[in-house]
């Protein structure tokens, strides 16, 4: 079965400075990569999206996040981190055979100091 | 705009009684499904649908239906709400597989 692991549950970063969030899968098939955004007492928005072509991806309010084929990874990177960011981060995978079912990993939450 | 939105925001209801979640999308997407958040888990698959008439079970899908006879709607069902069902329940949609899915504001559900 897959599996989506997101190794920390949280992490804290000051303001301006870069931000990694780590997913690792481990999924049989090829897979679609998700990162999500949840604001509190907000809904899920995307980020960012992989399903094939250039490993690395660009999304929205400056993420990116790379695939990496032979680490079962699909990391979000900022280069410089907003108050705006404190969130929880959610990596997900599906696959178009399975119609976007999502497994989604447990959530990084983010705390943005001044 | 299009969009898909849940109702109700907020509900608590009693051990044992049957509760109704709605999930109403206007896109007209093929795909919808039903996530349950719990701290420490993400989001987990209860049901979801790839169109008129078809339900399948996910990964938590005990104590839990769906029913769909129209595109635009999936409503979760507790047949028998239950203390450990108190979570927040997302509805998302898609068109097809190889698409992302969109979610709605969630439910936050407190069984007491």
């Amino acid at each position: 079965a897959q599996s989506v692991t997101q190794p920390d549950i949280h992490i804290t970063v000051s303001e301006g400075a870069s931000l990694e969030l780590r997913c690792n899968y481990s999924y049989g098939a090829t897979p679609y990569l998700f990162w999500y955004v949840q604001s509190p007492g907000q809904g899920l928005q995307l980020l960012l999206k992989y399903f094939s072509g250039d490993t690395l991806v660009q999304g929205i309010k400056g993420f990116e996040a790379e695939f990496k084929r032979s680490q079962s990874s699909f990391n979000l990177r900022k280069p410089s981190v907003h108050w705006s960011d404190a969130a929880e981060y959610f990596c997900a995978v599906g696959t178009k055979a399975s119609g976007n079912k999502l497994t989604f990993g447990g959530g990084t939450r983010v705390l943005v100091k001044p | 705009d299009a969009e898909i939105t849940q109702s109700p925001r907020h509900k608590i209801t009693e051990t044992g009684r049957q509760v109704t979640l709605a999930c109403h999308q206007t896109w007209n997407h093929n795909n919808m499904f039903w996530y349950r958040q719990d701290l420490g888990h993400g989001l987990r698959l209860i049901h979801y649908s790839y169109g008129v008439q078809d339900t399948n079970k996910g990964e938590v899908s005990d104590g839990y239906s769906v029913s769909r006879s129209n595109t635009e709607d999936l409503p979760l069902t507790l047949e028998s709400a239950a203390s450990s069902q108190t979570s927040v329940y997302f509805c998302a949609s898609s068109v097809r597989g190889d698409t992302e899915a969109f979610f709605g504001q969630g439910t936050r559900l407190t069984v007491v």
